[in-house]
């Protein structure tokens, strides 16, 4: 079946430096991808919206300069995380919709575990 | 405001009891629906999803859930627990006009023995 993958699942980074976060459609392209926040105990925030070749768009609140975001590729989207603080620490979790499928199949990355120190 | 909610932030079963994890939807077109499952510290697993059609919707793991229009809910059922169905479940729908999954705020499953 249909696989993201996210990369790195955990990362360590120092407070003030800027860390990336990768993910792949590794069986299907996906002209969107999403990233989502996840804190303990809770469930997925909507950050942002990954157009491959725009910009993307991103959630109230959500800071643009902070979370930048890459799509590239039709099968690879980045977010990186800039001066990263200790409240960045997070789970980042992104899917991606397959291309030019009408049930509007999602698949989900296994997620990336951030913690900043 | 479109969203969606899921009744009950804690469920516990027996190994062999009904599941039953509630999910309602709040808009005035019906949303696509799906389930999703996440064990711990890892992604989002697809169960099942409702776009158009038969309203009462087979998923992996012996999953199903029904569409009802009347109620705007899209309740998850299992007849028999087992040990490893506990994890969190999300349900989630994409409102019109919209392309991302907005997320219930979870349930989590547990199952005794």
């Amino acid at each position: 079946g249909a696989v993201v993958s996210q990369h790195p699942s955990r990362v360590i980074c120092k407070s003030g430096t800027s860390v990336k976060i990768e993910c792949r459609s590794l069986d299907f392209q996906a002209t969107t991808m999403f990233w989502y926040r996840q804190f303990p105990k809770q469930s997925l925030m909507l950050m942002a919206t990954s157009n491959e070749g725009s910009k993307a768009t991103y959630e109230q609140g959500v800071e643009k300069d902070k979370f930048l975001i890459n799509h590239a590729s039709l099968t690879l989207s980045t977010l990186t995380v800039t001066s990263a603080h200790p409240e960045d620490s997070s789970f980042y979790i992104c899917s991606a919709r397959v291309q030019g499928d009408p049930g509007n199949t999602i698949y989900f990355g296994e997620g990336s575990w951030l913690t900043v120190v | 405001a479109q969203s969606v909610t899921q009744l009950g932030s804690h469920v516990s079963v027996s190994e062999g009891a009904l599941v039953l994890l509630r999910c309602n939807y709040s808009s005035s077109v019906p949303p696509y629906l799906f389930w999703y499952v996440q064990y711990p510290n890892q992604g989002l697993q697809l169960l099942l999803k409702y776009t158009t059609g038969a309203t009462l919707v087979k998923g992996i793991n012996g999953f199903e859930a029904e569409f009802k229009k009347s109620e705007t809910s899209f309740h998850l059922t299992k007849p028999s627990a087992h040990m490893s169905d506990a994890a969190e479940y999300f349900c989630a729908a994409i409102h019109t006009g919209r392309r991302a999954l907005t997320f219930g705020s979870g349930t989590r499953l547990q199952v005794q023995p």
